[in-house]
């Protein structure tokens, strides 16, 4: 069982480039999120997805987009990058309250 | 506005003694708390819940308490074990808020053997 899968597990980027966090959950989950965890800090959710086709912001989604064309893929897309979004995300998918959690991204934005 | 809190950054136990961790919350209309373990460069992993009708639950070495009128639960790990050693995040959620959790900023929880 892969359950939730998250690509790259790094990666650094320049100020002003953009990216795409991959997630894919083979759980056939509907509710997918998007977290940051900031040193020291809770995990603060950024956006999430009920089902196909319906996305919705989190607590902080500035400088985010997602998008969710299949129940399995829910990708982030960073489009210009800033050293305040260097922080760990993590992807997840729920089975009613229980969330199980992708292994995280690490992003630096230098 | 931290809707839930977690004050104590961190918590060093003996192996075999209990482990204790808290965990405070400010939004009245929570009705669903969870403990989650992280490992580092891991994700978290669930570990055990409790609704708002109870005021605990238990499973195995592990026991949730929730206090509705201090909005306050914890978490109880007896007998303590150095595979614990992680950080514990309590998180909350609105059952029909598509299952959005809010998370504490955790606990590192260190047992030495």
């Amino acid at each position: 069982n892969a359950g939730v899968t998250q690509t790259p597990k790094f990666r650094i980027l320049k100020i002003g480039q953009s990216m795409t966090l991959q997630c894919t959950q083979d759980m056939n989950h509907n509710y997918m999120y998007w977290y940051r965890q900031d040193p020291g800090m809770g995990l603060k959710l950024i956006y999430y997805s009920v089902g196909a086709g319906i996305t919705d912001k989190g607590e902080v989604p500035n400088g985010y987009n997602v998008s969710r064309s299949t129940t399995e893929d829910f990708p982030l897309r960073l489009e210009l990058a800033a050293p305040s979004q260097t922080s760990v995300y993590f992807c997840a998918s729920s089975y009613w309250e229980k969330l199980f959690f992708g292994s995280g991204t690490q992003l630096s934005v230098l | 506005d931290q809707q839930v809190k977690q004050n104590s950054p961190s918590l060093r136990v003996q192996e075999g003694r209990i482990s204790i961790l808290n965990c405070d919350y400010t939004n009245s209309m929570f009705d669903y708390f969870l403990w989650y373990k992280k490992y580092p460069a891991e994700g978290p992993t669930f570990l055990i819940s409790i609704s708002s009708i109870k005021d605990k639950n238990e499973d195995g070495r592990f026991t949730v308490f929730l206090n509705k009128s201090a909005k306050h639960l914890s978490l109880h790990i007896v007998p303590s074990q150095p595979g614990d050693s992680a950080v514990y995040f309590c998180a909350a959620t609105v059952r029909d808020s598509s299952y959005k959790l809010i998370f504490g900023s955790g606990t590192r929880l260190l047992v030495r053997p």
